[in-house]
């Protein structure tokens, strides 16, 4: 069975840093691309990054370049967020998802983040 | 970035009822290499999202056949032919054509 399991959200003032984890399990995480999704408060989701197979390439939507980096480990099942410089827009869920077919074929249950004062 | 707007956006539906909603996107999604990157999925209450189709109507192992998708271009359309209580939730459309991905606000199914 395909686990996405995602950790580290919490608390953090705005210009701080976080970094989630997601374990991955019941597939082979090095034969697939990977996704993290976020849904703010009241509002719709945001594709955030994606990031190919052996990691090789990294995608962000705009409002997060810079400030956020997608990686892997492969090897240990997992996948990180490292988000530096966090605003109030960052408050989010955030999903680990997995990529097939040119979408996300299963979530996790998502980690909150929020950034307040 | 590609908008997606969907409708309507609440639909009250009869069980046992067909139920149709629409997906349109601000750009055509058919891809260079040809194909068309629609994809649908199902939000229930208090659980992760699930999807139910991927390239506009391919239905992902384990989706019941009264879930149909259809569509080119720029309109797209989910239907679902006898609605269950279990189709209850949250429906949504997210476009992988182009870069950024991008999803629809969704439609809310509630039973009458």
């Amino acid at each position: 069975e395909v686990q996405l399991v995602e950790s580290g959200g919490g608390l953090v003032r705005p210009g701080g840093s976080l970094r989630l984890s997601c374990a991955a399990s019941g597939f082979t995480l090095s034969s697939y691309w990977m996704s993290w999704v976020r849904q703010a408060p009241g509002k719709g989701l945001e594709w955030v990054a994606n990031i190919k197979e052996d990691g090789s390439e990294r995608y962000y939507v705009d409002s997060v370049k810079g400030r956020f980096t997608f990686s892997r480990d492969n090897a240990k099942s997992s996948l990180y967020l490292q988000m530096n410089s966090l605003r109030a827009e960052d408050t989010a869920i955030y999903y680990c998802a997995r990529v097939r077919k040119y979408g996300v074929d299963y979530w996790g249950q998502g980690t909150l983040v929020t950034v307040s004062s | 970035d590609v908008v997606m707007t969907q409708s309507p956006l609440s639909l009250p539906v009869t069980l046992g009822q067909p139920a149709s909603f629409s997906c349109r996107s601000s750009q055509s999604l058919v891809h260079s290499d040809g194909n068309t990157y629609l994809n649908w999925f199902q939000r229930r209450p208090g659980q992760s999202p699930r999807r139910l189709l991927y390239q506009v109507s391919n239905r992902e192992s384990g989706v019941p056949d009264r879930f149909s998708g259809s569509g080119s271009g720029t309109d797209f359309t989910l239907k679902i032919i006898r609605v269950e209580a279990e189709d209850v939730g949250l429906y949504f459309c997210m476009q992988g054509t182009h870069w950024p991905w991008t999803f629809g606000q969704g439609t809310k199914v509630e039973i009458k």
